[in-house]
C-alpha cells in the first residue's frame, strides 16, 4: 500500500549540532514534498518543500535531499537550537492524495 | 487577513452521536484539506476539495465520514454514530490550489467520544 516510513521516531540532538530525518515514499508518481515542523499543541506549519525536478534545496538552517531513484527524502537542520525543538513530519503528494510520514520527535539538549 | 479558522474547537460527545465540525478557508484559497491526527501520531490524509469537488474520497476511514463543500468556501466534514476511536483532533488545511505548494493550517477540532 502507499505509505511514507519515517525514522527515526525520536532523536535527541546537542544544541548547535546538526540533526538528520530520512523518509522512504512509495510513489515514483509522487512529484512534490513537503516538510512540517508541529510544535507541541501547534498546528503544522511548512518548513521547506522540495519538488520532483529538483534533488537538493537550502534554506536557511535546513536542508532538504531527494533521490528519486531510491525514493528517498532527507531533511538536515543545521546548527540546531532550543526553538527546534518539535514534531517534524515529511509528505509526499501525488495526484489526489498527501501521505505523511508518521513523524520524528526533535529534541534539542542543552 | 485571517487564517483559516475551525469550529468548535473542542467538541465533546457521546458514542453514538453524530458530529459536525467546520472549517472556513482563507479567502480565495480553492484548495482545501481534512486531516486527522491522533494523540502522538503522524497526520491522516482524509479528503481534499478543489472548488465545491472531491477528486478522491477514499482517504475518509469509513462511510461514517462525510464531507462537503459549498460555495467553494466552509466546509463541513460530518461523523456519524461516533465511535470511541473517532477521537482525535481534526486539521483543515486550504491552499490557493492543490498544486500550490503551501498549506496553511488550522487550529483544528479536538474529538473526543465517550
Amino acid at each position: 500500500g502507499e505509505n511514507v516510513e519515517q525514522h527515526p521516531s525520536t532523536l535527541s540532538v546537542q544544541e548547535g549540532d546538526s540533526a538528520v530525518i530520512k523518509c522512504t515514499y512509495s510513489d515514483s508518481a509522487s512529484n512534490y514534498f513537503p516538510w512540517y515542523k508541529q510544535e507541541l499543541g501547534k498546528r503544522p506549519q511548512l518548513i521547506i518543500d522540495i519538488r520532483s525536478n529538483m534533488d537538493k534545496r537550502q534554506g536557511q538552517r535546513v536542508t532538504v535531499l531527494l533521490n528519486k531513484t531510491v525514493k528517498h527524502l532527507s531533511l538536515q537542520i543545521a546548527a540546531t537550537q532550543p526553538g527546534d525543538s518539535a514534531v517534524y513530519f515529511c509528505a509526499e503528494r501525488g495526484d489526489d492524495k498527501i501521505i505523511f510520514g508518521k513523524g520524528t520527535r526533535l529534541h534539542i539538549l542543552p | 487577513g485571517a487564517g483559516v479558522s475551525q469550529s468548535p474547537s473542542n467538541k465533546v460527545t457521546e458514542k453514538g452521536k453524530d458530529v459536525e465540525l467546520r472549517c472556513d478557508p482563507i479567502s480565495g484559497h480553492t484548495a482545501l484539506y481534512w486531516y486527522r491526527q491522533s494523540l502522538g501520531q503522524g497526520l491522516e490524509f482524509l479528503i481534499y476539495f478543489q472548488g465545491n469537488s472531491a477528486p478522491d474520497k477514499s482517504g475518509l476511514p469509513s462511510d461514517r465520514f462525510s464531507a462537503e463543500r459549498t460555495g467553494g468556501s466552509v466546509s463541513t466534514l460530518t461523523i456519524q454514530r461516533t465511535q470511541q476511536e473517532d477521537s482525535a483532533v481534526y486539521l483543515c488545511a486550504s491552499s490557493e490550489g492543490w498544486s500550490a505548494d503551501t498549506q496553511y493550517f488550522g487550529p483544528g477540532t479536538r474529538l473526543t467520544v465517550l
